[in-house]
């Protein structure tokens, strides 16, 4: 198993691009979220999502946008990027609605 | 809503020292708690957990953690730390939801173990 994988790694985007960042897991997990880093402020959650077709915002969705579309994949959008977007997003799942999270290896974005 | 806060932001410490980072939350239902460590340029990766029964619990490491519920308080201990220690530590708080329970995170601390 590959476990949670995000690419890219990093990327670096204009004020005002747009981008996708991809996660994939293969652990028929049926919850996945997106977490973004930045220091000093923890972990906060963007979106989750509890199973193919049903996401939901989590505490700082704005700016971004999720699909589910299968129970693999989980991407996020930023339609149109902003400086205080610059962050480390990290990529999660579970199997079911409580449990061990497992992470990705984190996306370092910085918008310029 | 759910708000987990972490007492410290900063701590150093030297080697054998013992560790207690506190983590307290908001919540008043039922809770399930974790600890995650983040070792430098890695990801986050469990410690402990604790869902139900024996309030102390172990995790791997030497580390243990005990929920307090009229505290609401979940600290993490270590009776003597060592240089590979060295991380940031986050408590995570499990808000029960008709669906989709969420994750809320605590701000993190960072532990600095000196040789």
């Amino acid at each position: 198993n590959a476990g949670v994988t995000q690419t890219p790694k990093f990327q670096v985007l204009k004020t005002g691009q747009s981008m996708t960042l991809q996660c994939a897991q293969d652990m028929n997990h049926e919850y996945m979220s997106w977490y973004r880093q930045d220091p000093g402020m923890g972990l906060r959650l963007i979106h989750y999502s509890v199973g193919a077709g049903i996401t939901d915002q989590g505490e700082v969705p704005n700016g971004y946008n999720v699909s589910r579309s299968t129970t693999e994949d989980f991407p996020l959008r930023l339609l149109s990027a902003a400086p205080s977007q610059t962050s480390v997003y990290f990529c999660a799942s579970r199997l079911g609605n409580t449990g061990e999270l497992f992470f990705g290896e984190g996306s370092r974005l910085t918008v310029l | 809503a759910q708000s987990v806060s972490q007492h410290n932001h900063h701590v150093i410490l030297s080697e054998a020292a013992s560790l207690e980072l506190g983590c307290n939350y908001s919540y008043g239902g039922t809770v399930n708690l974790f600890w995650y460590v983040q070792y430098p340029g890695q990801h986050l990766q469990l410690l402990l957990k604790y869902f139900s029964g024996d309030p102390l619990v172990k995790g791997i490491k030497g580390f243990e953690a005990e929920f307090i519920k009229s505290k609401f308080s979940f600290n993490l201990r270590k009776p003597s730390v060592q240089w590979s220690d060295t991380a940031e530590y986050f408590c995570a708080v499990n808000e029960w939801r008709e669906y989709g329970n969420k994750l809320v995170f605590g701000a993190g601390t960072i532990l600095r173990v000196k040789s």
